[in-house]
């Protein structure tokens, strides 16, 4: 089966502080897609950032950035001075193929995270 | 450039009563999706549609029926809504597949099915 795993279902991070947000993810395929989608209470979904499996290089993106472990099928995102608008639900997904082209999504349950002031 | 829009952005239904839920993008992708997102349980693919006239099912597609007549509009039908039904449906569009980037998601529709 195909899964995604976050196994925190709350964070919770000081202002101005680092938080990490953990997934896992289950595949048999050598070559796919991680994303990490961030859902506010406005519950608009807007990706926060993408990562190419077959690229060893970590996506960086402004203050968010992944500790991608293709071995061990961990993609963790990383929030650097946390500001109070990153708080949301946070859902980490991975793309697999159908039909010979990567057009699906699977979704974790997702991470609230709550940023302190 | 209005990017994804949902119609309605909230319905409550009887059981059994039917009801069409529209997604539009004026983006040209030919890509669209439906999901469907309940409490503790992530977002789970309904249908998709990887251009126009084409329809494919996905994780949970039962009691769900889609088309997708015009390439920038993709309808999800409900014909017999059931309480299970309850949740909040996301309609979401790529220009390929994801090897080519995002997929662009739309503001939602809470239903609830009584």
């Amino acid at each position: 089966a195909q899964t995604v795993t976050q196994s925190q279902p709350e964070m919770s991070v000081q202002e101005a502080e680092t938080v990490t947000l953990s997934c896992t993810y289950d595949t048999s395929e050598s070559d796919y897609y991680l994303f990490w989608y961030k859902q506010p209470p406005s519950r608009q979904m807007i990706l926060v950032i993408r990562q190419e499996a077959y690229k060893q290089q970590n996506a960086t993106e402004n203050r968010f950035s992944v500790n991608f472990q293709k071995a061990a099928k961990s993609f963790s995102l990383k929030i650097s001075d946390s500001q109070l608008g990153d708080a949301a639900m946070y859902f980490c997904a991975r793309g697999y193929n159908y039909g010979g082209a990567t057009n699906k999504l699977i979704f974790g349950t997702g991470t609230l995270l709550a940023v302190q002031p | 450039n209005a990017g994804v829009t949902q119609t309605p952005k909230f319905r409550v239904l009887k059981t059994g009563q039917s009801m069409t839920l529209l997604c539009a993008q004026d983006m040209n992708h030919e890509y669209m999706y439906w999901y469907r997102q309940d409490p503790g349980m992530g977002l789970r693919l309904i249908h998709y549609s990887v251009g126009e006239g084409t329809t494919a099912k996905g994780e949970v597609p039962d009691g769900y029926n889609v088309s997708r007549l015009k390439k920038q509009n993709f309808l999800l039908g409900l014909e017999s809504a059931a309480p299970s039904q309850t949740s909040v449906y996301f309609c979401a569009s790529s220009r390929e597949g994801l090897a080519a980037g995002e997929q662009y998601f739309g503001p939602g529709t809470r239903l609830t099915v009584t």
